[in-house]
Formats: C-alpha cells, structure tokens, sequence
C-alpha cells in the first residue's frame, strides 16, 4: 500500500530565505505525486505534480519539487519565501490499481514566514 | 466558472439527527471523492466514486453513505451523526489521477 511521511510538521522562515519542506513515500510502483496547499479558511489548491514525465516539477508561485526515485522523496522546494506563502502544505501520493483510485494524504506541514 | 460546490458551509446539529451535505461539481468529472480535515491527521478519504453508481470506500467510511445518481452530483449522509465525526469535510472532483478540485469545505459540529 501506498504511504506519505511529511517529516515536519511546522517549518519557520523569514522572508526572502529558501523554504524546504520535505516529503517522503512508499509505493510499490512508480507513484503519481502532488503538493497541495492550503490557506487558513480556504479549501485546498493544487501546486504541483509529478506523473512520471520530468523528475523536476514546477508549480505555481515559484515552488518546485524534485522527485527522487533512489531516495522515496518529493520535497517541496522555493527560493525565497514570502509573507503570503504562509499556509499548510500537503504532499499527497496517488493509489491507484485496476479497480481503485484513491489520493493519501501526508498530515502536513505548517509553514510560517516572518517579515 | 469551473467549480465544486458544497452545501452547508457550517453546520450545527445534535447526535442522531440525519443530515446529508450536498457536493455538485460542473465540470464533467468522472471521479468525486469525499475527505474529512481533523487537526493532526492531514485529510483521509470517507468514500470516493470513480463514475455514477460506482462507489467504494476510503480510510474512514464508517459512519457514512454516499451515493452517486447524477455525473454532478455526490452527496454526504450522515445517518445518526455522533460527535467523533465533528470535523472540515472537502468534496473533491477531478479525471482520473489529473488534478483534483476541491469544494470551499463544510464545518460540521455534531453536539
């Protein structure tokens, strides 16, 4: 079975440093990935995906990830953070068989970003 | 405007009393899934739907029904609510494994 570990559960940055947040999976075969984020009081948005094609995605507001077969990992990568970058991140990982399709969820990270 | 749509946003009610959150979406989708947010936990999936009258079960189905008639449709029942299934529910639509569309979410209580 499919399974998501976000390794941190609440990140710090100041604005304009890098932000890391990291993600690690287990599947028994080559994965669909995604990062979600979710604003306070909002629903969730897509940020990125990784469905086999290039192993360097990128998404919107200058977030990236890098899929790393070797390692199990998905991390969610930016260069320089900004205030509105504060949210909850999900990295998710596709289950998906002949007669299933389900996303899992990893518990999330909390981002903040001091001025 | 391309869209999932949830029905009530919050919600109050006491233990045992029916309630069904209503999920419509507009844009075709085969695939409709149900997901409740609890602090500390990410989201788990209640029940998903891969097309009408197909439906299986997610992480955490007890409790629940769904049922899928109508493409757009995908509602929520709660047969006899109890307080353990207080929580931010989310319906999402999508194809397939492509990106899934999420509902502004419900806030449920149950006292």
């Amino acid at each position: 079975a499919q399974s998501v570990t976000q390794l941190d559960s609440h990140v710090s940055v100041s604005e304009g440093t890098p932000v890391l947040l990291r993600c690690n999976y287990s599947s028994s075969y080559s994965p669909s990935l995604f990062w979600y984020v979710q604003h306070p009081n909002k629903g969730l948005q897509l940020l990125l995906k990784y469905t086999s094609a290039a192993t360097l995605v990128k998404g919107i507001n200058g977030f990236e990830a890098e899929f790393k077969k070797s390692e199990t990992s998905f991390h969610l990568t930016k260069p320089s953070a900004h205030m509105s970058d504060a949210a909850e991140y999900f990295c998710v990982v596709s289950d998906r068989t002949y007669n299933t399709d389900k996303l899992i969820f990893g518990t999330g990270t909390r981002l903040q970003v001091f001025p | 405007e391309a869209q999932v749509t949830q029905n009530p946003r919050y919600l109050i009610t006491v233990t045992g009393k029916k309630l069904t959150v209503t999920c419509s979406q507009n844009m075709n989708h085969e695939y409709m899934s149900w997901y409740r947010q609890d602090p500390g936990l990410g989201l788990r999936q209640i029940y998903y739907s891969m097309n009408v009258e197909v439906t299986d079960k997610g992480d955490v189905p007890e409790g629940y029904k769904v049922s899928r008639k109508e493409k757009r449709n995908f509602p929520l029942i709660l047969e006899s609510p109890s307080p353990n299934q207080t929580s931010l529910y989310f319906c999402a639509s999508s194809f397939g494994q492509r990106e899934q569309f999420f509902g502004p979410g419900t806030r449920l209580t149950v006292l």
